[in-house]
């Protein structure tokens, strides 16, 4: 089992609308996560990270952490076009990533 | 304060050549990270060094890959001999230490012809 898992979408929302992103892990170890939003032919730039269960809020971003389930979301409100983009989750202890979610937001 | 530095940018060499890769952190960062992301997929951890020491290397083709990281600041990474299936955007990444937020560099892009 591989130690992150994404569905690797395509995603696609139109603009105005949540996007809802999600990743499972398989380390229950893990405590805290990292989501880093990646631009075509860009590198991976930190956009979240969440150190404990329930949910934390930055702007139009909320990443939730669910440890007894095992899973970790992002939801973007309000999509911007500027948005679109791969989005990768990686727990913090150790930044492995699973493939990313590849999310659209169409105008 | 300046950001991770990789060099070169691009890359072109034919199998079987060798070719090597640079990376220079942010100042003061111990923990220095390779990836290699292949087309549509996420980055895979190659390497990780915490100064100039290996913290972990178990998915780094040892048979062909190889990195140092002399005086726990610049690192290489080198491959030799290269095969096709190592075109891909090489990218390192530095932090404080190993729970902090990881930085990346603009990555080297590498087509093995």
């Amino acid at each position: 089992q591989k130690e992150v898992e994404q569905n690797s979408g395509p995603l696609s929302v139109p603009e105005g609308a949540i996007a809802s992103l999600n990743c499972t892990y398989s380390d229950r170890g893990s405590q805290s996560f990292f989501w880093y939003r990646q631009y075509s032919g860009k590198s991976p730039e930190l956009i979240m990270s969440i150190y404990s269960n329930g949910d934390k809020e930055d702007g139009r971003f909320t990443a939730q952490l669910n440890k007894a389930s095992q899973y970790v979301s992002l939801l973007i409100r309000d999509s911007q076009p500027s948005d679109s983009a791969t989005y990768l989750c990686a727990p913090r202890k150790k930044l492995t990533f699973g493939k990313g979610t590849l999310l659209t937001v169409n105008p | 304060e300046a950001g991770v530095a990789q060099s070169p940018r691009y890359k072109i060499i034919e199998k079987r050549q060798s070719v090597a890769f640079w990376c220079n952190p942010i100042s003061g960062h111990a923990t220095l990270y390779w990836y290699q992301q292949i087309l549509g997929q996420g980055p895979k951890l190659l390497i990780q060094f915490q100064n100039n020491g290996v913290v972990d290397d178990s998915q780094l083709p040892k048979d062909r890959f190889s990195a140092e990281r002399l005086k726990g600041v610049d690192s290489t990474l080198k491959i030799q001999p290269a095969k096709l299936e190592d075109s891909a955007v090489y990218l390192c990444a530095s932090s404080l230490e190993s729970t902090r937020i990881k930085y990346f560099g603009p990555g080297t892009r590498l087509l093995v012809l």
